[in-house]
């Protein structure tokens, strides 16, 4: 199986919150990532986690950490149309500077 | 504000030619990456470097090659194109001593050979 697995599609309402779910295979990696691809354009860092923390909030988006199930989760609050891209998870496995990416998960938001 | 430069945002080429591929950064990172994007395969790393003139083979090389002359280039090379490299090909560049190794990313160059 993949290393890093996400579902291919998600899609929600305007103002309602998304939930993008990823897991991972590798219980020492030290940092996991969420990075957003807006349509043609390249992938951008949204936030990190590091391994030792189960919760991060940044505004909108709070990331959850389950390190005994090895499952990360994007929770984006109040979803706007502006927030309709590719989410790809992230692990850096072993503690490699070289993430392992999952397939990415589009996001769409529809009114 | 920080960027990675990729040189073209679409490119044509023919079967045979010889492609190069530009990606500048300016932000003294000493890695930097090449990927190609394909739907339904995501990313996957065809070459990376972690000093200048240094390269190291990623997940799918073939028919691949790269240089690193300057800490701030780093180039993909297709010596042969074929139809099957046809893919979207981003490069990203990273800090080794960061806080979190998150990679910064170019726009894209969308190869088609024909």
């Amino acid at each position: 199986g993949e290393d890093v697995e996400q579902s291919l599609f998600l899609s929600v309402r305007e103002g309602d919150s998304s939930v993008i779910n990823c897991t991972y295979t590798d219980s020492s990696s030290t940092y996991l990532y969420w990075y957003k691809q807006e349509p043609g354009a390249g992938l951008q860092l949204l936030t990190y986690i590091f391994s030792n923390m189960d919760m991060k909030q940044d505004q909108r988006l709070t990331v959850l950490l389950n390190k005994k199930d090895k499952h990360l989760s994007l929770r984006i609050a109040d979803t706007q149309t502006g927030d309709s891209a590719i989410y790809f998870c992230a692990e850096n496995r072993g503690g490699s500077y070289i993430p392992t990416f999952g397939r990415g998960t589009s996001l769409i938001v529809h009114p | 504000d920080v960027k990675v430069t990729q040189s073209s945002r679409y490119l044509v080429k023919r079967t045979g030619e010889k492609v190069f591929l530009e990606c500048v950064q300016d932000m003294d990172h000493e890695n930097m990456f090449w990927y190609r994007q394909d739907p339904g395969l995501g990313l996957r790393l065809i070459y990376f470097s972690y000093d200048v003139k240094m390269k190291e083979k990623g997940d799918i090389p073939e028919g691949y090659s790269v240089s690193r002359e300057k800490k701030e280039r780093f180039s993909l090379i297709l010596e042969s194109a074929s139809t099957n490299q046809t893919s979207m090909y981003l490069c990203a560049s990273s800090l080794t001593d960061s806080t979190s190794y998150g990679y910064t990313f170019g726009s894209g160059t969308r190869l088609t050979v024909v």
